[in-house]
């Protein structure tokens, strides 16, 4: 079964600031990870994936995250942070097959100060 | 339509009632996703469709929750003799097919429901 596990559930950085948010990942095959963001009462929103293709994977507004098989890792990333990213982020695993739901982390709330 | 629209946004119920809610998928999306989010709990997977059929159920809490599809279109989960610990968002997602996790969910906004 897989299983994601993000570390910390709120961070909060300065406006311009790095954005870095962990996600480890569990799963006993290769498997398709996901980051989504949730912006308030609104559904999530798929910010970018990786499908076994390139370790490095962009996505929207910005932001970027890297499959690390050793680490087990997919972290997201953005180089410098905007107010506008003040949300909730989702990691997210399934296995290649895509028999199987997405199984998704708890979440990181990302609170950017001006 | 242009998204999955979810019905209602909010929905407040006594303790011991009844209540519906409702999911219509992106027109075409044939793989169907009910998950329930709680304050600090990420995304709890309760049931999918494929087409009409729910090859999974074993997300869903206790037998007082059921699901349907039907026509391969609008989804219904149902909660019956609702109790306080079911207050949550209830989300819902389609996708291309039950692959979808190449294709990626297209998420509604949820249900909030609270049960009082």
């Amino acid at each position: 079964a897989q299983s994601v596990t993000q570390l910390g559930s709120h961070v909060s950085v300065s406006e311009g600031a790095l954005v870095l948010l962990r996600c480890n990942y569990s799963s006993s095959v290769p498997p398709y990870l996901f980051w989504y963001v949730q912006y308030p009462n609104q559904g999530l929103q798929l910010l970018l994936k990786y499908t076994s293709a390139a370790t490095l994977v962009k996505g929207i507004n910005g932001f970027e995250a890297e499959f690390k098989k050793s680490e087990t890792s997919f972290h997201l990333t953005k180089p410098s942070a905007h107010m506008s990213d003040a949300a909730e982020y989702f990691c997210a695993v399934s296995d290649q097959t895509g028999n199987t739901p997405l199984v998704f982390g708890k979440g990181t709330r990302l609170s950017v100060i001006a | 339509g242009a998204g999955v629209s979810q019905s209602p946004s909010n929905k407040v119920t006594e303790k011991g009632k009844d209540v519906e809610l409702r999911c219509d998928p992106i027109s075409g999306h044939t793989a169907l996703y009910w998950y329930r989010q709680s304050l600090g709990q990420g995304l709890e997977f309760l049931i999918y469709f494929q087409g009409n059929s729910a090859p999974d159920k074993s997300g869903l809490p206790s037998d007082r929750f059921s699901a349907e599809r039907t026509g391969g279109s609008v989804s219904t989960l149902t909660i019956q003799r609702t109790q306080q610990e079911d207050s949550a968002v209830y989300l819902c997602a389609s996708s291309l097919s039950v692959l979808g996790t190449n294709y990626g969910y297209t998420f509604g906004s949820g249900t909030r429901l609270t049960v009082v």
